[in-house]
């Protein structure tokens, strides 16, 4: 059984476009993460949902928007894609807050040519 | 804000001991976690520490040093499929990863 997973595992698509990453959980954790890495491995967290709620918003651009239909599934939406959105996007999720182990997806490779 | 510090690589032999070292600065402390990401993987979670002392973990185990901001991962008994990233993250107001460690364990 999968724990967290992500679609799709590869994303190309050109600027300007609208693109989405569905993640989804089966783990019953209360808490849901985006995160993005980039091309030299930093990781950085750009969301956060604790029972549907957002409870943490790091400075990203209004382009980026999650969703969560319910608990145990976090979309990412991004609009208008630009060359710098180009990373590996990670959905987590963990039982509580950020000292809870945090469980990651595979990922998604995003590639905005 | 929040900001950490981990050497950017570190090599040793198998069987060998090493030890990874964070620093951080922040805010609101909680804990500090220890994170492996092999290459083209996802990160997984090793241990946390949310007070002073040493957590074993089998051959992994970690410490922490609150009023040192400071905290290590010790792997022993090195492995060839040890070799990948570590990354140290802090618990604070918001949750922050280390820039991370590539260990390469050679033969």
């Amino acid at each position: 059984d999968t724990a967290v997973s992500q679609t799709p595992k590869y994303l190309v698509t050109q600027m300007g476009n609208d693109k989405s990453i569905k993640c989804e959980q089966n783990l019953g954790h209360d808490t849901m993460y985006w995160y993005k890495q980039d091309s030299k491995k930093f990781l950085k967290i750009m969301f956060s949902y604790n029972n549907k709620e957002l409870i943490i918003n790091e400075t990203v651009p209004n382009r980026f928007s999650p969703k969560s239909p319910d608990k145990a599934h976090l979309n990412l939406h991004i609009n208008s894609l630009e060359l710098g959105d180009s990373a590996v996007y990670f959905c987590a999720s963990s039982l509580g807050g950020f000292s809870y182990e945090q469980y990651f997806g595979p990922g998604t490779r995003l590639t905005v040519t | 804000g929040q900001s950490l510090e981990q050497p950017s690589e570190v090599t040793a032999v198998e069987g060998a001991i090493v030890q990874i070292n964070c620093t951080y600065q922040t805010s609101g402390f909680y804990g500090l976690s220890w994170y492996q990401q092999h290459d083209g993987g996802a990160p997984t979670f090793l241990s946390y520490n949310g007070l002073d002392g040493l957590e074993e973990t089998g051959r992994f185990s970690s410490f922490l040093s609150r009023s040192d901001s400071y905290g290590y991962l010790l792997l022993q008994e090195l492995q060839m499929k040890d070799s990948a990233s570590y990354f140290c993250a802090v618990s604070g107001q918001n949750f922050v990863f280390g820039p991370g460690t590539r260990l390469s364990v050679l033969p």
